[in-house]
């Protein structure tokens, strides 16, 4: 089946222990993203990336770190957390030959104490 | 830069009644657009989709005209159902490997 997986799902965490959320798509895909989901500012990007080794930022990148070793994964780091960062976080994939049609993932809620 | 504008919610309707929710965009060049849309607890799912000028996307009943001379992208859906409640965001990139650009989403209820 064509996914894309996160983990965790859910996380509660405290202000300074870094974190990592982990991101898988099955389905080939060149392009990857990382979005956040905050109540009344819809979904911002903060990272995307075209393709292995090739990351750039989006539009809330501060506090983030991505890399793209692999063309399946593309991992958020957190290195220092920090309570502004508790949302809702989503990763998508797309291919180029698919009209950049984006598939997401099923979302991981942190909770930054 | 690139952005998009949607009407604010939340939006509550009748079963069957007619819905717009308003899209405009600002982007240099000639965008593709999207609408998506999240059902309660899930990720999101493309609903449809326009590459170019005129293209009509359409899917499960909702249309969505690519308006160049207006920048807009409004979504419309004749009759719709309780199933279709959820929220609704509209998006825009510029091309393939670029950036995505979403508005704030809009959240429609539908009662019976």
């Amino acid at each position: 089946e064509a996914q894309v997986t996160q983990n965790p799902r859910y996380l509660i965490t405290v202000t300074g222990k870094k974190l990592t959320v982990t991101c898988s798509q099955n389905m080939n895909h060149e392009y990857m993203s990382w979005y956040r989901q905050d109540p009344g500012l819809g979904l911002r990007q903060i990272y995307y990336s075209m393709n292995v080794e090739v990351t750039d930022k989006g539009d809330v990148p501060e506090g983030y770190k991505v890399s793209r070793k692999e063309k399946r994964n593309f991992p958020l780091i957190l290195e220092s957390p920090s309570p502004n960062q508790t949302s809702l976080y989503f990763c998508a994939s797309s291919g180029f030959r698919k009209n950049n049609e984006q598939f997401f993932g099923p979302g991981t809620r942190l909770t930054v104490l | 830069g690139d952005s998009v504008t949607q009407m604010e919610g939340p939006v509550t309707l009748s079963e069957e009644a007619f819905l717009t929710i308003n899209c405009t965009y600002t982007a240099t060049g000639y965008p593709s657009l999207f609408w998506y849309v999240q059902y309660p607890g899930e990720g999101l799912q493309l609903l449809l989709k326009a590459t170019k000028a005129d293209d009509k996307g359409s899917n499960k009943g909702f249309e969505a005209t690519y308006r160049k001379e207006t920048t807009s992208f409004h979504l419309e859906k004749g009759s719709v159902q309780v199933s279709d409640s959820a929220v609704y965001f509209c998006a825009l990139t510029a091309g393939a490997g670029n950036q995505f650009y979403f508005g704030t989403g809009t959240s429609l209820t539908v009662i019976p």
